[in-house]
């Protein structure tokens, strides 16, 4: 199946840092989406990006599915934006829409 | 709130009981799926229904583990005879269709004893 890793596994900022989360995968997909996970467990949609450039707010990203990767960029990080964010594909054919998840990266921003 | 809804949100039990989940998606989605997450992990695929069929299961669902989908609205996500290695976070999303956004509810947090 369909292999995706994400880099940096963990991340340490000060607060008002800016930061670049990379995703890469194994195969042709579908659809990216991009989750932040809240200390509740409650996985909150960031982007839907199988291709191209997004923005919302501090948070932008970018998909480059020729060379198969995918970029979350926050910039003037906040103590709120602290969590696991998690890349997640579907490689389409026989895959039924299943989302592959990423192992994450634990963000931590300090005040 | 439409959002995807779960119910329970935790969820304690002993080894060897059985204990059912249920899973209420966005209206007029009709891509339901069921995933695991243990702790540090990612989380995992179990099992997806379109409308009521349930098309696909991973090799994660034991024959311990039953879904169903009744009239493709609501879905329930039952374990039977639970052991320890249960204990996960049990997360349904819905889709109105493929190359569309997935939407996660809050989940269940299960705790086996």
């Amino acid at each position: 199946g369909i292999q995706v890793e994400q880099s940096p596994p963990d991340l340490i900022l000060q607060e008002g840092a800016n930061s670049t989360l990379r995703c890469n995968f194994s195969d042709s997909v579908n659809n990216l989406q991009w989750f932040h996970q809240n200390p509740w467990g409650q996985l909150i949609n960031l982007f839907y990006i199988p291709s191209g450039t997004k923005q919302n707010g501090r948070l932008s990203a970018t998909t480059v599915a020729t060379e198969r990767y995918s970029l979350l960029y926050i910039s003037s990080s906040q103590t709120t934006d602290s969590g696991v964010y998690f890349c997640a594909v579907d490689a389409g054919g026989t895959s039924y829409g299943k989302l592959t998840f990423g192992q994450g990266t634990i963000l931590t921003v300090h005040p | 709130d439409t959002g995807v809804s779960q119910d329970p949100r935790h969820k304690i039990t002993k080894r060897g009981q059985n204990v059912t989940f249920r899973c209420d998606p966005i209206s007029e989605h009709n891509r339901l799926y069921w995933y695991r997450q243990t702790l540090g992990q990612g989380p995992e695929f179990l099992t997806y229904f379109q409308n009521e069929a349930q098309l696909e299961k991973s090799r994660l669902l034991s024959d311990r583990f039953s879904a169903e989908r009744p009239k493709g609205s609501f879905s329930t996500l039952e374990i039977q005879r639970t052991e320890q290695g249960d204990s996960a976070m049990y997360l349904c999303a819905s889709q109105r269709r493929t190359q569309e956004t997935q939407y996660f509810g809050p989940g269940t947090r299960l705790l086996v004893l």
